[in-house]
């Protein structure tokens, strides 16, 4: 299993500002994904972050809307960008057990609301 | 056609009987299948996957699967109160890509 730490935990932001989600991991791990739940959703994948690479991105996300960083295998983050109230979600970091391909393991969640 | 579907729910079931969660998936080439349960302001947990045809039991929980219906199935024996939350269908579509299903909203009635 991995042990994933997600901050902040929960933020209130104002309209047109910027978050950005940290995520560690506690053990290297090839591809990290960015999932959003929005309230009462199922969890939409974002992007997947590679390590020494672009991340890859989903259709309707994008880059300049939700840049993500990937410094080193065991941690990553994610930006949401000039935030709207439409942004207001849950934002959760996960990766996979290398053991289990399609097993993941999430962060504790980032539940973000925007004013 | 929704790559993972399932029924929102909610789904009610008396303490102590069978609840029965189904999905349907579009990709015929995915070949494997988890359902994640998650309480109301926690994060996903795994529970069961399968990857072969037909039955896999674990405890009170058993998998079913049907990939030449594209149907996949939970069922919770002797149902408990600690088993009402959100049931989430995963499949991996398109290569590495895990998609959920919207979650059945599973509610025990004590």
């Amino acid at each position: 299993s991995a042990v994933i730490s997600q901050k902040p935990s929960r933020d209130i932001c104002q309209r047109g500002t910027s978050l950005t989600i940290q995520c560690q991991v506690d053990s290297q791990v090839t591809m990290m994904f960015w999932y959003r739940q929005q309230p009462g959703q199922s969890l939409t994948l974002i992007a997947t972050a590679n390590q020494g690479s672009e991340a890859t991105y989903e259709s309707g996300f994008v880059i300049d809307k939700f840049p993500i960083s990937r410094p080193n295998l065991t941690f990553s983050t994610l930006t949401v960008s000039n935030m709207s109230p439409e942004d207001s979600s849950i934002y959760l970091c996960s990766v996979e057990d290398p053991g289990v391909p399609g097993e993941l393991f999430f962060g504790e969640g980032s539940r973000l609301t925007v004013l | 056609q929704k790559e993972v579907e399932q029924n929102s729910g909610p789904l009610s079931v008396p303490e102590g009987a069978i609840a029965s969660l189904n999905c349907t998936y579009s990709d015929r080439g995915s070949q494997s299948f988890f359902w994640y349960r998650q309480y109301s302001g926690k994060s996903p947990e795994l529970i069961m996957f399968i990857y072969s045809n037909g039955d896999k039991e674990d405890g009170r929980f058993t998998a079913q699967l049907n990939k030449a219906s594209q149907y996949v199935s939970l069922l919770i024996r002797d149902s408990q109160p600690s088993d009402s939350a959100t049931y989430l269908c995963a499949v991996p579509c398109r290569g590495d890509k895990i998609i959920f299903g919207k979650g059945t909203r599973l509610h025990i009635l004590p």
